[in-house]
C-alpha cells in the first residue's frame, strides 16, 4: 500500500523567501528518502537524498531533515528563484534482494511569486 | 553530463495495438526501471531489470507488458494490446550502483507520453 504521501499539494513562495515542503512516511523500516523535483513535461530530476541513519543533509540552497520519531521528512528550499517552480517529490527507496524500486509520494507544487 | 534518453517522446495509437517505447540508459548502469505516471498522479513503478531478467514488477506489469534489452544499449517496453488506460507518461530510470553498496541514486529519461485512443 501507500507508504509515502505529502501534505500539501500547493505552496506558493515569494521569490528569494525560504520555502519548506513536508512529507510523511509509514514504513519504519524504510532507510533510504530521495526528493525529485518534476518540470512540467520532464522527468523526475534528483535533488537530494537522505539515508535514515541521518538527520540532516546538505545540498547547494537545498536541506533534507528526517524525523525518523514522527517520519517526517521535509525539503527546504533557500532564497527560491523562478527555476524553483516545479512539482516536488518525496520518494522512498524500498532496499530489497537486488531491487530499488522507488515509491513515490504524490507531489507539491511549488509556485515562485514574483 | 550523461542523460537517460527516451524515444518518442510522444506516441498515439489505437486501442488494442502494440507500442514499444524505447530507452537508452547511461552507458555504465547496470540496473534499469520503467514508470509510468497518469496525468496529474504520481509516479508509479512498473518494473526492475537487471542481469537480462526482470528483479521485481508490480501489479500494473501484467501480461500486456514485456521489457527487453535487445542490445547493450537499449532497453524497451512493450504493451502488447493497448487499453485506454495505458494512456501515461512512461518514464525509463537508470542507475548504476545498488543502493546499499554507493550513494547512487537513479536518473530518470524526460519520459514518453503514450496517448490510447
Amino acid at each position: 500500500g501507500e507508504s509515502v504521501g505529502l501534505h500539501l499539494p500547493t505552496l506558493s513562495v515569494q521569490e528569494g523567501d525560504n520555502s519548506i515542503i513536508n512529507c510523511a512516511y509509514s514504513n519504519s523500516a524504510s532507510d533510504y528518502f530521495i526528493w525529485y523535483k518534476q518540470e512540467s513535461g520532464k522527468g523526475p530530476q534528483f535533488i537530494i537524498d537522505i539515508r535514515s541513519n541521518m538527520d540532516k543533509r546538505q545540498g547547494q540552497r537545498v536541506t533534507v531533515l528526517l524525523n525518523k520519531t514522527v517520519k517526517h521528512l521535509s525539503l527546504q528550499i533557500a532564497a527560491t528563484q523562478p527555476g524553483d517552480s516545479a512539482v516536488y517529490f518525496c520518494a522512498e527507496n524500498t532496499l530489497r534482494n537486488r531491487d530499488d524500486k522507488i515509491i513515490f509520494g504524490k507531489g507539491t507544487r511549488l509556485h515562485i511569486l514574483p | 553530463e550523461p542523460e537517460v534518453t527516451q524515444t518518442p517522446s510522444h506516441q498515439v495509437t489505437q486501442m488494442g495495438q502494440e507500442v514499444i517505447l524505447r530507452c537508452v540508459p547511461i552507458s555504465n548502469h547496470l540496473y534499469f526501471y520503467w514508470y509510468r505516471q497518469i496525468l496529474g498522479q504520481k509516479v508509479e513503478f512498473l518494473v526492475s531489470f537487471y542481469n537480462n531478467e526482470i528483479s521485481e514488477k508490480s501489479e500494473i506489469f501484467d501480461d500486456q507488458f514485456s521489457v527487453e534489452r535487445p542490445d547493450g544499449s537499449n532497453f524497451t517496453l512493450k504493451i502488447r494490446s493497448t487499453k485506454l488506460e495505458d494512456s501515461a507518461m512512461y518514464f525509463c530510470a537508470s542507475e548504476s550502483y545498488h543502493p546499499r553498496e554507493s550513494q547512487e541514486t537513479q536518473y530518470f529519461g524526460p519520459g514518453t507520453r503514450l496517448l490510447v485512443l
